[in-house]
């Protein structure tokens, strides 16, 4: 069985590119939680995702960040106009049924903004 | 967001030692979950508590779920050295949603052999 899988795993952008994040969830997972870690720190919440529906965004910032997770397809996070503020490691957790202990995460994408 | 207060920050070890770590909050939180974070890689659940005062175990991990529900401690006894790693604790907070982690900024373990 396939864990969740996570590309790319290292991505450099300049400032004022855009990045797009991928997070294909676990087989049968159609709950998907994006997490943000700046170095040194401990992973914070983003955003929620049920299949083609955003659950809860209050972790997002307001302007630049989106998030999916259409019918067919991975959940992709996107980052307009990156600034440096932005490198950090982004990690996406899928669960089967919602329950906290059941979030599975993937190796994260690496995302350092020149 | 609130993060959870947890120490050490770091702590460096002989192989064969004991270790203990522990996360407060001045919340009430109603789940404590431990994580282990390779270097490179996502976050791995070793323990989940759901009952103040209840003490779980996984092989050499144990874990307590504070009496007052507002901490958590994880012991880790006799030390590999493939327990090097990031250690997190992470919780939902009582009232809160169930499924918005809040995590400490981990504790750093180094074993050496």
């Amino acid at each position: 069985n396939a864990g969740v899988m996570q590309n790319p795993r290292h991505l450099v952008r300049r400032r004022g590119q855009e990045a797009r994040l991928r997070c294909s969830p676990m087989k049968g997972h159609s709950h998907v939680y994006w997490y943000r870690q700046l170095p040194e720190e401990g992973l914070k919440f983003m955003v929620y995702l049920q299949k083609e529906n955003i659950i809860d965004e209050s972790g997002m910032p307001k302007e630049r960040f989106s998030a999916e997770f259409p019918k067919e397809g991975p959940s992709i996070l996107r980052i307009q106009q990156v600034v440096r503020g932005d490198s950090a490691a982004y990690f996406c957790a899928s669960s089967l049924n919602g329950h906290p202990n059941e979030q599975f995460f993937g190796p994260g994408t690496r995302l350092t903004v020149l | 967001g609130q993060q959870l207060n947890q120490s050490p920050q770091s702590m460096f070890i002989q192989e064969g030692e004991d270790v203990s770590m522990n996360c407060t909050s001045s919340s009430i939180f109603n789940t404590w979950l431990w994580y282990k974070q390779d270097p490179g890689e996502g976050p791995v659940l070793l323990i989940a508590l759901y009952k103040a005062g209840e003490l779980t175990s996984n092989g050499r991990l144990t874990a307590q779920f504070g009496i007052t529900r507002k901490d958590s401690f994880l012991n880790i006894s006799a030390s590999i050295p493939s327990d090097v790693g990031i250690y997190f604790c992470a919780g939902l907070r009582s009232g809160g949603s169930n499924y918005k982690l809040t995590f400490g900024k981990g504790t750093l373990l180094t074993v050496n052999p």
